[in-house]
């Protein structure tokens, strides 16, 4: 049974506007999540986290929000650039261990 | 630049061979996670060492599967007799405990494996 579950297998956003990346998950034990950006070839790079005490977290133009009694977690990038087209993993900290999603393909339309 | 170095960035290889990745951390990291990433996935945990000690192995780990981190530097990956169910990319991780992030993880590049 998947922890952390991703619905949106990928977005289509116009430069300039909001991109809203959505995230659910099923453990209320965790300490923290965090998001992953990924480009083809590379791995995953940290982008933001956010700890179970905190309700959001912002760093530039990305923000993250956590809604513990829904069980869900959004990353909002504002505005966004062609250069955020990507693939985003959200993940769970649990311990020593990292839980990722299966992630949503961004795409930021011209 | 000196983050983390996988090697070799892709291998193809038939059933039945072994092959071996190797990890090199970013140099005052202390833990060092491998993982693996199949098409349509996010990356799985496989294991995680902290200097050389080897402290958790994932199910999916089985026993064809050999890690190791010998001085607390860089690791190696084995897999002995390769299926093709095998094929991924195979991803390390490392971090600092107490670091400034929640011991936030920086990934390497992977290695693709493929086995024909």
């Amino acid at each position: 049974d998947q922890q952390v579950k991703q619905n949106s297998p990928s977005l289509s956003v116009q430069e300039g506007r909001i991109s809203i990346l959505n995230c659910d998950y099923t453990n209320s034990m965790f300490d923290y999540f965090l998001w992953y950006k990924k480009y083809p070839a590379e791995g995953p790079t940290f982008l933001i986290s956010i700890s179970s005490i905190k309700d959001k977290n912002e760093d530039g133009r990305f923000t993250v929000f956590l809604n513990k009694s829904a069980k869900h977690l959004s990353l909002h990038i504002v505005p966004s650039q062609p250069g955020d087209s990507a693939v985003y993993f959200c993940a769970e900290g649990l311990g020593d261990k990292i839980i990722f999603g299966k992630g949503t393909r961004l795409h930021i339309l011209p | 630049d000196t983050g983390v170095s996988q090697n070799p960035r892709h291998k193809i290889t038939k059933r039945g061979q072994n092959v071996t990745f190797r990890c090199d951390p970013i140099s005052e990291h202390n833990r060092l996670y491998w993982y693996r990433q199949t098409l349509g996935q996010g990356p799985e945990f496989l294991t995680y060492f902290q200097n050389e000690a080897q402290l958790e192995k994932s199910r999916l780990l089985s026993d064809r599967f050999s890690a190791e981190r010998p001085k607390g530097s860089f690791s190696t990956l084995e897999i002995q007799r390769t299926e093709q169910g095998d094929s991924a990319m195979y991803l390390c991780a490392s971090s600092q405990v107490g670091g400034p992030i929640t011991d936030t993880q920086y990934f390497g590049p992977g290695t693709r494996l493929t086995v024909l």
